[in-house]
């Protein structure tokens, strides 16, 4: 089975500034296999990258997916008030399809 | 727009089963995979099972797998869950979500609102 980590588990930004996520694959994937989601509290999650750096359509393109390999990176360029959420990367390569364990992006 | 909508969850008592549905009134589900997914109370999000668009193909997790049956009815627009077995591990809100067109199988462009599973005695 494929363990995907993200780090931080969590982290305290501002508005306006740029927020770095990565997820690490216990083993090599595809990258057209690694998607990354949003959920805010209380709702479903959210697709916003799909093949580790294709914009979801109607997601700003201030999310930035990118990566290779066993490592991958989102970035907000400049965080705004709504992207405070958590995050989720995912690997459908392989069965078990598995997510991280999440990043909470929490106001500073 | 693009609906999903979750039903059947309720509280059960462990070894209980319950059967949840997913019904897709507004896109044409039979051309479409389908996925379950589960959020724990307060945890991540835990995929459970795929099934194809014809139901040829399908996938469940180890912690389902032997318990849980993914099924779909495309002339009633449904995707259903049947859980047997029912552990208090599986108490969670449970999602259907929708594969996006041409993108592997846990690409997933729309979620239902979920619907919750309690298993308590």
């Amino acid at each position: 089975d494929i363990q995907m980590t993200q780090s931080p588990s969590s982290l305290s930004a501002s508005v306006g500034d740029r927020v770095t996520i990565t997820c690490r694959a216990s083993q090599t994937i595809n990258s057209y296999y690694l998607n990354w989601y949003q959920q805010k509290p209380g709702k479903a999650p959210n697709l916003l990258i799909y093949a580790a750096s294709s914009l979801q359509s109607g997601v700003p393109s201030r999310f930035i997916g990118s990566g290779s390999g066993t490592d991958f990176t989102l970035t907000v360029t400049s965080l705004q008030p709504e992207d405070f959420a958590t995050y989720y990367c995912q690997q459908s390569y392989s069965t078990p399809l598995s997510f991280g364990g999440g990043t909470k992006v929490e106001l500073k | 727009e693009v609906q999903l909508v979750e039903s059947g969850g309720d509280s059960v008592q462990p070894g209980g089963s319950l059967r949840l549905s997913c019904t897709a009134p507004r896109f044409s589900f039979s051309t479409y995979s389908m996925n379950w997914v589960r959020q724990a109370p307060g945890k991540g999000l835990e995929w459970l099972s795929y099934i194809s668009s014809s139901s040829s193909t399908i996938y469940y997790a180890d912690s389902v797998k032997g318990r849980f049956t993914i099924s779909r009815d495309n002339g009633k627009n449904s995707l259903y869950l049947q859980m047997n077995s029912l552990r208090d591990e599986d108490t969670a809100l449970y999602y259907c979500a929708r594969v996006k067109p041409n993108t592997p199988m846990g690409t997933c462009d729309y979620w239902g609102q979920g619907t919750r599973v309690t298993v308590s005695s």
